[in-house]
């Protein structure tokens, strides 16, 4: 049963564009939810998170959009750079206490073209 | 700030040897760490919880026998996979957090082939 899924395994994007990372969610206990961003031999790195009583979190260049109703949550990032050539999880946590522990779902592929 | 160091990288073994993977928290002190397994094109597990001083919480499905797990302290937590076989071959990684509040921090994974 997968709770978090990214129905896109990859994505390609040119330099400078929009990225728009997708994730929906199926738990309704689900209550924050993360993004990371994951190299090649390196562990997820924490990039933004949104609680469920936002919906909307900007943090420079990224910002994540939560659209409860829908269980659907996005990350834009913009604009896109090479070095964000990553794979991106999703991860969402619930039962009320925040950050606590973590469903990810399948990961994107994201690659920027210079 | 907030890293996390995880040790081996790379194991290789026969079947039947156990392995200790050593998850730490370098620049913090972690009061909860967590253990995950990815296998191929699959997303991370949640195997378990450690919190410091306490015994682990599984998931369903985790052998709490076969994947032994020592947090006992606040910077080092152990897993260790008991007469391991092939099927146990994946990529592990470890997180910690400070608190319920503040997001986990993974270390970079330790890939476990088992011949």
């Amino acid at each position: 049963d997968q709770q978090v899924k990214q129905n896109s395994p990859s994505l390609s994007v040119q330099e400078g564009r929009i990225s728009i990372l997708n994730c929906d969610y199926t738990n309704s206990m689900f209550d924050y939810f993360l993004w990371y961003k994951k190299y090649p031999a390196e562990g997820p790195t924490f990039l933004i998170s949104i609680s469920s009583i936002k919906d909307k979190n900007e943090d420079g260049r990224f910002t994540v959009f939560l659209n409860k109703s829908a269980k659907h949550l996005s990350l834009h990032i913009v604009p896109s750079q090479p070095g964000d050539s990553a794979v991106y999880f999703c991860a969402a946590s619930g039962g009320g206490t925040s950050y606590g522990k973590l469903t990810f779902g399948q990961g994107t592929i994201l690659t920027v073209h210079p | 700030g907030a890293v996390v160091s995880q040790h081996p990288s790379w194991v290789i073994c026969k079947s039947g040897t156990s392995v200790k993977i050593e998850c730490r928290s370098l620049d913090f002190q972690a009061t909860t760490m967590f253990w995950y397994r990815q296998f191929p094109k699959q997303s991370l597990m949640l195997m378990a919880t450690s919190n410091e001083g306490s015994k682990a919480t599984y998931e369903q499905g985790v052998e709490k026998d076969k994947f032994l797990i020592n947090h006992a302290s606040l910077t080092l937590s152990t897993l260790t996979v008991t007469s391991a076989h092939p099927e146990d071959s994946s990529f592990y990684i470890c997180s910690a957090r400070v608190s319920s509040i503040q997001p986990q921090h993974f270390g970079d994974g330790t890939r476990l082939s088992i011949l």
